[in-house]
């Protein structure tokens, strides 16, 4: 069982429609990362929200933190071919330096 | 380009086989993660090095081991590979120690094993 669970595992839709992932935990974390990861490549940091309720826009990226600091979820607005990617969150539960990672959101926007 | 080196970028070898994966961090960085991305496992946490000490511990083998050096690069040696060894193994980097630090990555070497 992951730490971090994501949902959903596949989302694949049209340029121009709206999504949400979510990255769900038992545990609190103080703080929780996401990242995308393209074919290839290595995963790039997108955000770190902190504090709880925190909303932290990106663009048509909006991500928000749990009040209870157990999840998070991230919304795309009028997605693009150029979302597509692999959505990763993360976070270091028991503050030692142990990342954990979400299996991830695998999201293909076609044109 | 994250400014993270690794290499190789491929390799293959057999089983029983050791390996050497070589990362050069961003300049600046003291931090040095090593993680392993396999299809069932997703992105796994192996070990950090902060400074050419070891800080963090996460799911690594016994035959894993890591060291950073004084030049801050790090390398991560395989040994008595095995098939399921096969992955993609990324290198990070970051300023500082805690896990909340921003994380640049390398682009990773694709190990395979037959």
């Amino acid at each position: 069982t992951q730490l971090l669970e994501q949902s959903p595992q596949f989302l694949s839709i049209q340029e121009g429609e709206n999504l949400t992932v979510y990255c769900n935990s038992s545990s609190v974390f103080s703080s929780l990362q996401w990242y995308r990861q393209e074919p290839g490549e290595g995963p790039v940091l997108l955000v770190t929200v902190v504090t709880g309720g925190e909303v932290k826009k990106l663009k048509r990226l909006t991500f928000q933190f749990g009040d209870a600091r157990k999840d998070s979820s991230l919304h795309i607005t009028a997605a693009q071919p150029g979302d597509t990617g692999l959505y990763l969150c993360a976070g270091d539960p028991y503050n030692n330096n142990d990342m954990r990672f979400g299996a991830g959101t695998r999201l293909t926007v076609k044109p | 380009d994250s400014g993270v080196t690794q290499t190789p970028k491929h390799l293959i070898t057999a089983t029983g086989q050791r390996v050497t994966l070589r990362c050069s961090p961003r300049s600046g960085d003291l931090s040095v993660y090593w993680y392993q991305q396999s299809l069932d496992q997703g992105l796994q946490f192996l070990i950090q090095y902060y400074n050419g000490e070891e800080r963090a511990k996460g799911n690594i083998l016994e035959r894993f081991s890591a060291q950073q050096f004084p030049d801050l690069h790090s390398e991560l040696n395989l040994s008595s590979l095995e098939l399921g060894d096969s992955a993609l193994y990324f290198c990070a980097s970051s300023v500082a120690t805690s896990g909340e630090n921003e994380q640049f990555f390398g682009p990773g070497t694709r190990l395979t094993v037959l």
